[in-house]
């Protein structure tokens, strides 16, 4: 089983629509979760920290964690076409310092 | 959030010679930083932990002796790739994080490299 899984899409989306990308992740023990953006041939940009259960919301991006099913989402609502990228989960462990990426979603917003 | 600046953005270099890559924290201290590499359309592989003033510490499978990780200071961690070849031409990004353990890290622009 990986580490921290996501469905690797493509998930494409119309615009203004609200886009749903999911994670899990397998060592009950972390701490930690963020969702990065990674635009083609670029590097990963942070968008959202989380580190207790529920939503915690910025601008049109909301995160929310449920560590007893062990699963992080994002939520982007108005989903504009500027939001196509690949969107990545990343969860460090317990007892680790090190973030574990999964494989990312890419994402399309459909004008 | 945090800025950390890694140069060069692309090089090109031929078989057998040597590349450095550098990350640097502008605007934090970083007691950790981490080097990744990446494939087309793949996710990120880590391939090493480097701590300021200590050994970095390499994931399985990754040549320490081909890809020198020095960290002398707080804001600087070197990658060097030694007698390239043309399979290590890919995408090299560094990430750092200041504070404790669960802080965020933030990444560099990442290194285009290709071995001719």
């Amino acid at each position: 089983q990986k580490e921290v899984e996501q469905n690797s899409g493509p998930l494409s989306v119309p615009e203004g629509a609200i886009a749903s990308l999911n994670c899990t992740y397998s060592d009950r023990g972390s701490q930690s979760f963020f969702w990065y953006r990674q635009y083609s041939g670029k590097s990963p940009e942070l968008i959202m920290s989380i580190y207790s259960n529920g939503d915690k919301e910025d601008g049109r991006f909301t995160a929310q964690l449920n560590k007893a099913s062990q699963y992080v989402s994002l939520l982007i609502r108005d989903s504009q076409p500027s939001d196509s990228a690949t969107y990545l989960c990343a969860v460090i462990a317990s007892g680790n310092e090190k973030l574990t990426f999964g494989t990312g979603t890419r994402l399309t917003i459909i004008p | 959030g945090a800025v950390v600046s890694q140069h060069p953005s692309r090089v090109i270099c031929k078989s057998g010679t040597s590349v450095k890559i550098e990350c640097r924290s502008l605007d934090f201290q970083a007691t950790t930083m981490f080097w990744y590499r990446q494939f087309p359309k793949k996710s990120l592989m880590l391939m090493a932990t480097s701590n300021e003033g200590s050994k970095a510490t390499y994931e399985q499978g990754v040549e320490k002796d081909k890809f020198l990780i020095n960290h002398a200071s707080l804001t600087l961690s070197t990658l060097t790739v030694t007698s390239a070849h043309p399979e290590d031409s890919s995408f090299y990004i560094c990430s750092a994080r200041d504070g404790g353990v669960n802080t965020e890290a933030f990444f560099g622009q990442g290194t285009r490299l290709t071995v001719v």
